[in-house]
């Protein structure tokens, strides 16, 4: 199946930092999401970005579908920021299964 | 508020206990899943549910059962639990499976 890896896996930084999480994957892909997991575990939907770039508010991820990665941008960083952040991947022909990677736990420290 | 709800938030349950999960949607989707979170592992998708049939069973034990009565509920029945199935389920719905899926909050669970 479709391989996963997120980076870095640990990012701890002060209120205020800019991060940049990565996600590369190992096939083609048809969608890809990020989701920010709260400290109460909640996932919430952040991107649906298979291709191109979005942004909404302080956040925007890139994805480069041909070269297997994409990118979330975190700007200002706050508090509630806080948690872990997933990439989930769907592969082509790949039983149209969500395959999530390990995750990114983004700590802010005010 | 992603429109997806769950019940209960936590459980604590014995090996011999049969308890279940319930999840409700109010989004209109007609795709629903069942996902398991276990400490330091990626989320792992249990079930897959699309216009109320099974679409997906990802070699899930049989002390797992799902149910679908309508497409706005889900329910995960669990009996004779093992310590090692402690961990956060989580439920999300899509609109079909080619969209984006929301996830609901979660039932944190611990088997003793």
């Amino acid at each position: 199946g479709i391989q996963v890896e997120q980076s870095p896996p640990d990012l701890i930084l002060q209120e205020g930092a800019n991060s940049t999480l990565r996600c590369n994957f190992s096939d083609s892909v048809n969608n890809l999401q990020w989701f920010h997991q709260n400290p109460w575990g909640q996932l919430i939907n952040l991107f649906y970005i298979p291709s191109g770039t979005k942004q909404n508010g302080r956040l925007s991820a890139t994805t480069v579908a041909t070269e297997r990665y994409s990118l979330l941008y975190i700007s200002s960083s706050q508090t509630t920021d806080s948690g872990v952040y997933f990439c989930a991947v769907e592969q082509v022909f790949g039983n149209e299964k969500l395959t999530f990677g390990t995750g990114t736990r983004l700590t802010i420290i005010p | 508020e992603t429109g997806v709800t769950q019940t209960p938030r936590h459980l604590v349950m014995g090996m011999t206990n049969k308890k279940s999960l319930k999840c409700e949607q109010h989004l209109g989707h007609n795709a629903m899943y069942w996902y398991k979170q276990s400490a330091k592992k990626p989320l792992e998708l249990m079930f897959v549910y699309s216009l109320e049939e099974r679409v997906e069973n990802n070699s899930v034990p049989s002390r797992f059962s799902p149910e679908c009565p309508n497409s706005s509920h889900l329910f995960l029945h669990l009996h004779t639990l093992q310590p090692e199935d402690s961990a956060l389920y989580l439920c999300a719905s899509s609109q079909t499976r080619e969209h984006t899926q929301y996830f609901g909050p979660g039932t944190r669970l611990t088997v003793l």
